[in-house]
């Protein structure tokens, strides 16, 4: 199966800094990459599909980029609002493995 | 509105059984795929199990292949999750969603498995 891994595990990052977080498969997945945004005791949220598609309602300070085995997720300008775990997931074939997650938090 | 609503969940001991259960609204049930999908108390999530749309095909995590059994009635917009011979690490909310790329979530029931 495929491993997802990500890195790094948790970033302390100042309001309006650009943060960038990297998400790996261990074979290639085209662009069959998510990624959700889980705020503390909240459910996930869908971000970004499609390795870089923008989920409708997501503020555009996002965005995704990567194909293949190598990804990431920019936050162009953290916000407060956006203190949370990162997690990717590839969904091309099962199992639809997710990432460890990535926590951000602010400096 | 797209509404997930898990039910089932509570305390089992190790090696006993439990059947989850997401009544789903709002869209069109039968069309979807679904998946389940844990979070241990404090760790990051864990996707367990999908199925088809039709029920035709269905998928797990290796972690619970074999005492893990998903299934759906879409008569009744319902989707299932058997778990059996359950371990202490199986304790975790469990999250019915909707497809495998998750474009919705239900609240998630939690499941304790411990003596």
């Amino acid at each position: 199966d495929i491993q997802m891994t990500q890195s790094p595990s948790s970033l302390s990052a100042s309001v309006g800094d650009r943060v960038t977080i990297t998400c790996r498969a261990s074979q290639g997945i085209s662009n069959y990459l998510a990624w959700y945004q889980q705020k503390p005791g909240k459910v996930p949220e869908l971000l970004i599909f499609a390795a870089s598609t923008l989920q409708s309602g997501v503020p555009s300070r996002f965005s995704g980029s990567g194909s293949g085995t190598d990804f990431t997720l920019t936050i162009s300008s953290l916000q407060p609002e956006d203190v949370a775990t990162y997690y990717c997931q590839k969904y091309n074939t099962a199992p639809f493995t997710f990432g460890p997650g990535t926590k951000v938090d602010i400096k | 509105e797209v509404q997930l609503l898990e039910s089932g969940g509570g305390l089992v001991q190790p090696g006993g059984s439990l059947r989850l259960s997401c009544a789903a609204s709002g869209f069109t049930f039968s069309s979807s795929a679904m998946s389940w999908v844990r979070q241990a108390p404090g760790k990051g999530l864990e996707w367990v199990s999908g199925i088809s749309g039709s029920g035709g095909n269905t998928f797990y995590a290796d972690s619970v292949k074999g005492r893990f059994t998903i299934s759906r009635d879409n008569s009744k917009n319902t989707l299932y999750l058997q778990m059996k011979s359950l371990r202490a690490e199986d304790t975790a909310v469990y999250f019915c969603a909707k497809d495998v790329l998750i474009d919705y979530w239900g609240q998630g029931t939690l499941v304790t498995v411990s003596s």
